[in-house]
């Protein structure tokens, strides 16, 4: 059962463009989630997060948007750049994971950015 | 100092050998975890420390043994690997295991390959 799921294993997109990646969950006892970019044989680097009580986080080129009624996040990079090409996985935790800091992955959105 | 330290960055090692895996953080955080990633997949939880106890194990084969010896320090001990547990281990850590902002950091990851 994938309690945490994105549905576009790859996004291809033009530089300057926005960026659109999406990710469902099906747990509602989730309250606080993440977005991870990684580059092959590299840890996860933490990009923006957003608790449950919000809405929408912005930081930066990067906006993540949060509809806890469709349980539903998206994250949105503004302009796009070459260098924003990675994969990305977005991540849940909170009292839907036992209330441990486990962390709920997704399976990744492999984001081309084209110069 | 907000990084998670991995040693070795590389390793290479055979089905017989012991080796160990080394992480270390100092920023206070009192839970540490080990997660475990192939390729193209999300990480994949494999121990939990809260407060340099182990309060998650997820299952995994006795041929990886954690070990705790204080609140920074996280060690992953293995012994009689086998061939597909070749992966990036990725160790993490965050200022606890309850719902909010755990300050989630991960590590750049050991490349473990086993011949």
């Amino acid at each position: 059962d994938q309690q945490v799921k994105q549905n576009s294993p790859s996004l291809s997109v033009q530089e300057g463009r926005i960026s659109i990646l999406n990710c469902d969950y099906t747990n509602s006892m989730f309250d606080y989630f993440l977005w991870y970019k990684k580059y092959p044989a590299e840890g996860p680097t933490f990009l923006i997060s957003i608790s449950s009580i919000k809405d929408k986080n912005e930081d930066g080129r990067f906006t993540v948007f949060l509809n806890k009624s469709a349980k539903h996040l998206s994250l949105h990079i503004v302009p796009s750049q070459p260098g924003d090409s990675a994969v990305y996985f977005c991540a849940a935790s909170g009292s839907g994971s036992g209330n441990t800091g486990k962390l709920i992955f997704g399976q990744g959105t492999t984001l081309q950015v084209k110069p | 100092d907000t990084e998670v330290t991995q040693t070795p960055k590389h390793l290479v090692m055979g089905m017989t050998n012991k080796k160990s895996l080394k992480c270390e953080q100092h920023m206070g955080h009192r839970a540490m975890y080990w997660y475990k990633q192939k390729a193209k997949k999300p990480p994949e939880l494999m121990f939990v420390y809260s407060y340099e106890k182990l309060s998650i194990n997820e299952s995994v084969p006795s041929r990886f043994s954690p070990e705790c010896p204080n609140s920074s320090l996280l060690n992953l001990h293995l012994h009689a690997l086998q061939p597909e547990d070749s992966a990036l281990y990725l160790c993490a850590s965050s200022w606890s295991g309850t719902g909010g902002d755990y300050g989630y950091t991960f590590g750049s990851g050991t490349r473990l390959t086993v011949v």
